[in-house]
């Protein structure tokens, strides 16, 4: 079983580029969470999504971020109009149940974002 | 605003030594507490967890030390091996209503041969 897969590993943009981030999540996983991680920083909720659906975006800046997980395909975390203080690791995770009783997330590797 | 503290930043033992790693929280709705241990490069994993109606679960040469009423709790890896070495977060979860894990800022641990 694959663990959860994140697109690109690395990715490098100039100022007000779009960078576009994805995330398969593990086989039967329906719960999908994007975290952001900064330098010296602990991870930082940004979003909750099952199939189709935002659950919770409250961790998301409120402008220029989006993220979508359609019915096909995998989980889209969109950052328009990149800034320097956009580069950052972003982390995928994916749960078979609700994290919010288990505490259990599987975590992708990363997409680490360099704004230049 | 951070919800969960942790400390030490960053943590060198020798091998076979005892780690220590310390978190406290305020909000008293937080009802489920998980590790996560990360290798450069990678994501976090879960490593254990608790919930506040236990004070310790042990789990091979890792333990959970749980204190509800100091709202504080405690990471303990004992005989220390070099491969422990990583960068440990404690989170934590209001559990039901709520699907977000708050995690502190980590302490990296360096366990010398």
């Amino acid at each position: 079983n694959a663990g959860v897969m994140q697109n690109p590993r690395h990715l490098v943009r100039r100022r007000g580029q779009e960078a576009r981030l994805r995330c398969s999540p593990m086989k039967g996983h329906s719960h999908v969470y994007w975290y952001r991680q900064l330098p010296e920083e602990g991870l930082k909720f940004m979003v909750y999504l099952q199939k189709e659906n935002i659950i919770d975006e409250s961790g998301m800046p409120k402008e220029r971020f989006s993220a979508e997980f359609p019915k096909e395909g995998p989980s889209i975390l969109r950052i328009q109009q990149v800034v320097r203080g956009d580069s950052a690791a972003y982390f995928c995770a994916s749960s078979p149940r609700l994290a919010g009783v288990t505490g259990e997330l599987f975590f992708g590797e990363g997409s680490r974002l360099t704004v230049l | 605003q951070q919800q969960v503290k942790q400390s030490p930043q960053s943590l060198i033992v020798q091998k076979g030594g005892i780690s220590i790693i310390n978190c406290a929280y305020e909000n008293t709705a937080f009802d489920y507490f998980p590790w996560y241990q990360q290798f450069p490069g990678k994501g976090p994993a879960l490593l254990i967890a608790i919930r506040p109606d236990v004070s310790e679960k042990k789990e091979g040469r890792f333990t959970i030390s749980f204190n509800k009423s100091a709202k504080q709790f405690s990471l303990h890896i004992m005989d220390s091996q070099p491969g422990d070495s990583a960068t440990y977060f404690c989170a934590a979860t209001e559990g039901r209503g709520s699907e977000k894990l708050v995690f502190g800022k980590g302490t990296k641990l360096t366990v010398n041969p």
